[in-house]
């Protein structure tokens, strides 16, 4: 069974700062990963996704991740972080074409001006 | 604007009352699902739906029941047997079950239990 690990409840990080919310991963054959952000009160909204090929994915708002498959890794990473940002972000991984949608518990991160 | 609506934002209901919560999309999407949102947990499956007039349990079906007449709709009904309703609520949907593509979801509906 697959299962995915977010390790940190809360990633806090200043203005301007580069931001990482760190992803592990666990399947059985190929990795499907995505990351989807939530605001408050509101739905998760997609942000990229890694299905095969180049290991760094760029996806909507400057966002991008780096799949690493020595290391069952999918961080997502932002070079400057705005007060925007700051949410609720989930990693997601479906264990090949037809394998369960598996969330992780999600990180609030935190952007301080 | 293709998407997926869901109704009531909000709902409260009493103890020992079924209440439907209300999910319908104009996406052409096949696939459909519902998923239960709590503090810390992440996003938990209930239900979720291939095509027309089939479905299946997800991890946490218990209490919950749903149909799917339509392609574009996709209710949800908590029962008074589920035994922890007051949560937040999700519906999505995908071109097809599995697959490289991604979930689009609704803004949810947030159920409060009095």
């Amino acid at each position: 069974a697959q299962s995915v690990a977010q390790p940190e409840d809360q990633v806090n990080v200043a203005e301007g700062n580069p931001l990482t919310v760190k992803c592990t991963y666990s399947v059985s054959g190929n990795p499907y990963l995505f990351w989807y952000v939530q605001y408050p009160n509101r739905g998760l909204q997609f942000l990229l996704k890694y299905i095969t090929g180049d290991n760094l994915v760029k996806g909507s708002y400057g966002f991008e991740a780096e799949f690493n498959k020595s290391q069952t890794s999918f961080h997502l990473k932002k070079p400057s972080a705005l007060v925007s940002d700051s949410a609720l972000y989930f990693c997601a991984v479906r264990d090949g074409s037809w394998g369960k949608l598996q969330f992780g518990a999600g990180t609030q991160v935190v952007v301080t001006p | 604007d293709g998407g997926i609506t869901q109704s009531p934002k909000y709902l409260f209901r009493k103890e020992g009352q079924n209440v439907t919560l209300s999910c319908e999309q104009n996406l052409n999407h096949d696939a459909m699902y519902w998923y239960r949102q709590d503090p810390g947990q992440g996003l938990r499956l209930i239900y979720y739906s291939q095509i027309v007039n089939d479905f299946q349990k997800g991890d946490i079906a218990e209490g919950y029941s749903v149909s799917r007449e339509k392609k574009e709709s996709f209710p949800l009904t908590v029962t008074s047997a589920q035994k922890n309703p007051t949560a937040f609520y999700l519906c999505a949907s995908s071109i097809a079950r599995g697959g490289t593509g991604e979930l689009f979801f609704g803004e949810g509906s947030r159920l409060t239990v009095l």
